[in-house]
């Protein structure tokens, strides 16, 4: 599976849109991005995942470039309850894949108010 | 919405002792997974199962470690002799299929303390 790289911190007012970025420069045709999250110490959340065209649900927006070697994940209005760590995983879907996912250290948002 | 259930939400045991968390995925998933997570660490993957078996360890997942789905509904982790560096929350997942674009649901977790 490609690497994925997310700066460790950001900061984001309350109200304000969240924009988290995501480099996977390494990434292959059959690798989706997907987007977890977790707050505190919970199991990690669900939030949105791609393979090349952007998505929409009602949590967040996923924006993936036409190269695929980035994207960014948007909170369009973050409430204080969105303060977590973000995580982006990119997964190579197959018959030989088991289908786990593979975290890294994400980023962390803080939302003040 | 449905959830994976975890219990216990806290256990607390003495080094040596057998430790096992027990996990309900949703009720249609056929794929299940361990993972843990050290304080201040990242998710780190255990295990997956499949079809009664494990489909693919890491290699925290040693000799120490066991997995089983005893009657079609829990699914369980097993520290057979516990150290202090087991100390970690132990999160639970399940999915449909590991084909396509799946979604792991994750459960609260359980938070294992040892003494």
């Amino acid at each position: 599976d490609a690497k994925t790289t997310q700066p460790p911190s950001m900061d984001c007012a309350e109200g304000r849109a969240a924009n988290l970025p995501c480099n996977h420069s390494t990434i292959s045709g059959n690798e989706y991005v997907y987007w977890y999250r977790q707050i505190h110490s919970q199991g990690p959340q669900y939030i949105i995942h791609g393979l090349k065209n952007n998505e929409t649900n009602e949590m967040a927006s996923l924006i993936i470039t036409e190269d695929r070697k980035s994207s960014t994940l948007i909170l369009p209005h973050a409430t204080l309850r969105d303060t977590a760590v973000y995580y982006c995983i990119v997964r190579v879907v197959g018959s030989s894949n088991t289908g786990k996912l593979i975290f890294g250290q994400g980023t962390t948002l803080q939302v003040k108010p | 919405e449905p959830e994976v259930t975890q219990t216990p939400s806290h256990q607390v045991t003495q080094m040596g002792q057998e430790v096992i968390l027990r996990c309900v995925p949703i009720s249609n998933h056929l794929y299940f997974y361990w993972y843990r997570q050290i304080l201040g660490q990242k998710v780190e993957f255990l295990v997956s199962f499949y079809n009664n078996e494990i489909s693919e360890k890491s290699e925290i997942f040693d000799d120490q470690f066991s997995v089983e789905r005893p009657d079609g509904s829990n699914f369980t982790l097993k520290i057979r002799s516990t150290k202090l560096e087991d100390s970690a929350m132990y999160f639970c997942a399940s999915t449909t299929t590991s084909f396509g674009a799946n979604v792991l649901t994750f459960g609260a977790g359980s938070r294992l303390t040892v003494l």
